[in-house]
């Protein structure tokens, strides 16, 4: 159980398009999903938190307009990057939690390559 | 940051042997959880560990914790080449979001 899939798992893009990558929990409700950013060799750093219906909550230096996300169902959470560039070029990986009192443990989805060339 | 320390960055051992990687935060915490992370994939979960807990095992996996110093060790007994990939520690202190420690790249070779 507690599976979290993410849609596509690599993408190539040209400078200024924009990309939507999904992130779904396959078998449980998430109530709650996270989107962190991972450069090579790098740990992952979070970008925002989402909870289903309403807006996502940023970190500080992530722009809201640039990394737009939406937690539209219990199951499904989206990030698009608008206008990317190669800076955006990145390991995007999610993931979602249940919820509820006590731990905390989150379950991750396998990541988004992002290459905008 | 609250990014947490880990530490050493990058070990590589002999089949067999014992790994051990160390984790430092700054902050109080809930727990405090070790991922495993192969090359270019997603993170898989290992163990979770309660702040009013010292110690846990799992398998081949021990963690410790000493919130006094603020650091927990994970430590992989009998290595083998499969568990070459890197390891990371996170921990949260409020909320749900987790603060990932900077990782220990683990290269176990036969």
């Amino acid at each position: 159980g507690a599976v979290v899939s993410q849609h596509p798992s690599r993408v190539i893009c040209k400078s200024g398009t924009s990309v939507k990558i999904e992130c779904r929990s396959l078998d449980f409700q998430a109530t709650t999903m996270f989107w962190y950013r991972q450069f090579p060799k790098q740990s992952l750093m979070l970008m925002a938190t989402s909870n289903e219906g309403s807006k996502a909550t940023y970190e500080q230096g992530v722009e809201k307009d640039k990394f737009l996300i939406n937690h539209a169902s219990l199951t499904l959470s989206t990030l698009t990057v608008t206008s990317a560039h190669p800076e955006d070029s990145s390991f995007y990986i999610c993931s979602a939690s249940s919820g509820g009192a006590g731990d905390n443990e989150q379950f991750f989805g396998p990541g988004t390559r992002l290459t905008v060339l | 940051s609250q990014q947490g320390e880990e530490d050493p960055q990058a070990l590589s051992i002999q089949e067999g042997e014992n790994a051990t990687m160390n984790c430092s935060y700054k902050t109080s915490i809930n727990n405090l959880q070790w991922y495993r992370q192969n090359s270019g994939r997603g993170l898989v979960h290992l163990i979770l560990i309660r702040s009013n807990e010292r110690e846990k095992h799992s398998g081949r996996l021990r963690v410790t914790l000493d919130t006094s110093k603020k650091s927990s060790s994970l430590l992989i007994t009998a290595s083998r080449a499969a568990d070459t990939a890197s390891y990371f520690c996170a921990y949260s202190n409020s909320g749900y979001a987790l603060n990932f420690g900077k990782g220990t790249s683990l290269l176990v070779t036969p």
